[in-house]
């Protein structure tokens, strides 16, 4: 089985500018998650989509955002980037149904903004 | 609210030493507790979960974690460390609603010669 792919895997954008982000789960999954790790904040939760529905949202502001499409897959999007915002993204995928289901990192798509 | 520490930043190892990393949890519910590695410019692999079964859990590549309720801690040992080991080890809790995962500030393991 395939693992979950993200792409691109790196990006690099200026201020002020947007970004999407996207993310192709395990075939079978229909939950996806987004995280974003920085060195000084971690390993942050962005949000959750589940059968094309957002279940679950982290505290980040609304330049942050994110879709399911009916295939699974994910998108991301960030609007008005801000020098912060750089930092690794990670999805997860997982089957969703349960709280005990594991969830399946992809390898993460890098974002520079300058 | 759920919440994770891990004690120690960096930790570092003789190879063929005992790896002990530790993590304590904060949880106001029975709580599922995770282990992942990332190894550099990767994302993160699972190395085991406890979901309220048995106390001790073992996951891939020798590593086990014992859940102690009484000192609210899950942490991470294998009995010998191998220069593969080396990389960077998160615990992590499921926090409140779907498929949120918190996680720990991460720990660093070096594996020396």
């Amino acid at each position: 089985k395939a693992g979950v792919t993200q792409t691109p895997r790196y990006l690099i954008k200026t201020r002020g500018q947007q970004v999407t982000l996207s993310c192709s789960p395990i075939s079978g999954h229909r939950s996806v998650s987004w995280y974003q790790q920085t060195p000084g904040q971690g390993l942050q939760f962005l949000f959750e989509y589940f059968s094309e529905t957002q279940r679950n949202k982290g505290n980040f502001p609304g330049r942050f955002s994110g879709r399911q499409f009916s295939n699974s897959r994910s998108e991301m999007n960030v609007s008005t980037l801000e020098l912060g915002d750089s930092a690794l993204y990670l999805c997860a995928s997982s089957a969703g149904q349960a709280d005990t289901d594991t969830q399946y990192f992809g390898p993460g798509t890098r974002l520079t903004v300058l | 609210a759920q919440s994770v520490t891990q004690l120690g930043s960096h930790v570092s190892v003789s190879e063929g030493a005992l790896v002990l990393l530790r993590c304590n949890y904060s949880s106001s519910v029975p709580p599922y507790l995770f282990w992942y590695v990332q190894y550099p410019n990767q994302g993160l692999q699972l190395l085991l979960k406890y979901t309220s079964a048995a106390t001790l859990v073992k996951g891939i590549n020798g590593f086990e974690a014992e859940f102690k309720k009484s000192e609210t801690s899950f942490h991470l040992t294998k009995p010998s460390a191998h220069m593969s080991d080396a990389a960077e080890y998160f615990c992590a809790v499921r926090g409140g609603g779907y498929n949120k995962l918190i996680f720990g500030a991460g720990t660093r393991l070096a594996v020396h010669p």
